[in-house]
């Protein structure tokens, strides 16, 4: 079956441009997340979402960005006024079940790239 | 908050040696995971460990969760060129999310 998708795969834009990425999980999983990677570095956790639920937005660095998640299933990540920081590979997981003893395993999209100039 | 640091940061072997990176929590945790990300590509899911003093290995590599679960190792046995990647520890880190560790590089020369 299809893994996690991402688009677009690179994004160059101007500083203060608006920029959205978009996932599509494994179908049928109910959990999603958002990281970021700058080069080099850790996972950067952003936000997730599980089901109906309220998404915890603890890991969103500023209220330029956003996310939402339509019928459960893709996901939208909006990043507003971009600034040159804010370039990094954004990756997308998804899992089947979140929580609990034991963690279901995350399948991470190729991520996308964004260059903001 | 919750951190999960690895040690080292970066491993330069040649092919054949071994290799081990260390994970460690602040916190005390119900499991951990293990993802490899190649050069240009993303994490994917190695293992998860449940119980404390766990070991379980694949092929050439060991995984172990310390018996206080708060620390875990990855050794690789007579390593590869195809072993060459970042390896990442990751462990439910509040709510519902996994904290992922600061990660180990590794390069393997001929």
């Amino acid at each position: 079956g299809a893994g996690v998708s991402q688009s677009p795969s690179n994004k160059v834009t101007e500083k203060g441009k608006d920029v959205e990425l978009r996932c599509d999980p494994i179908s049928g999983h109910t959990a999603l997340y958002w990281y970021r990677q700058s080069l080099g570095q850790g996972l950067e956790f952003l936000i997730y979402f599980q089901g109906n639920s309220a998404p915890d937005k603890s890991g969103l660095p500023s209220d330029r960005f956003s996310a939402e998640r339509t019928g459960g299933s893709v996901s939208t990540l909006t990043i507003q006024r971009t600034q040159q920081e804010d370039s990094a590979v954004y990756l997308c997981a998804s899992s089947a079940l979140a929580g609990g003893p034991l963690w279901e395993t995350q399948y991470f999209g190729p991520g996308t790239r964004l260059l903001v100039l | 908050g919750q951190q999960v640091m690895q040690i080292p940061q970066y491993q330069h072997v040649q092919e054949g040696e071994d290799f081990t990176t260390y994970c460690n929590s602040s916190t005390t945790l119900s499991n951990i995971q293990w993802y490899k990300q190649r050069p240009g590509g993303h994490p994917v899911f190695l293992i998860q460990l449940v119980k404390s003093g766990e070991v379980k290995k694949q092929k050439r590599l060991t995984f172990q969760f310390g018996e206080a679960k708060k620390n875990s190792s990855l050794h690789i046995t007579a390593t590869q060129t195809t072993d060459v990647g970042t390896y990442f520890c990751a462990g439910p880190g509040g709510g519902n999310k996994l904290t992922f560790g600061t990660g180990t590089q590794l390069k393997v020369e001929l």
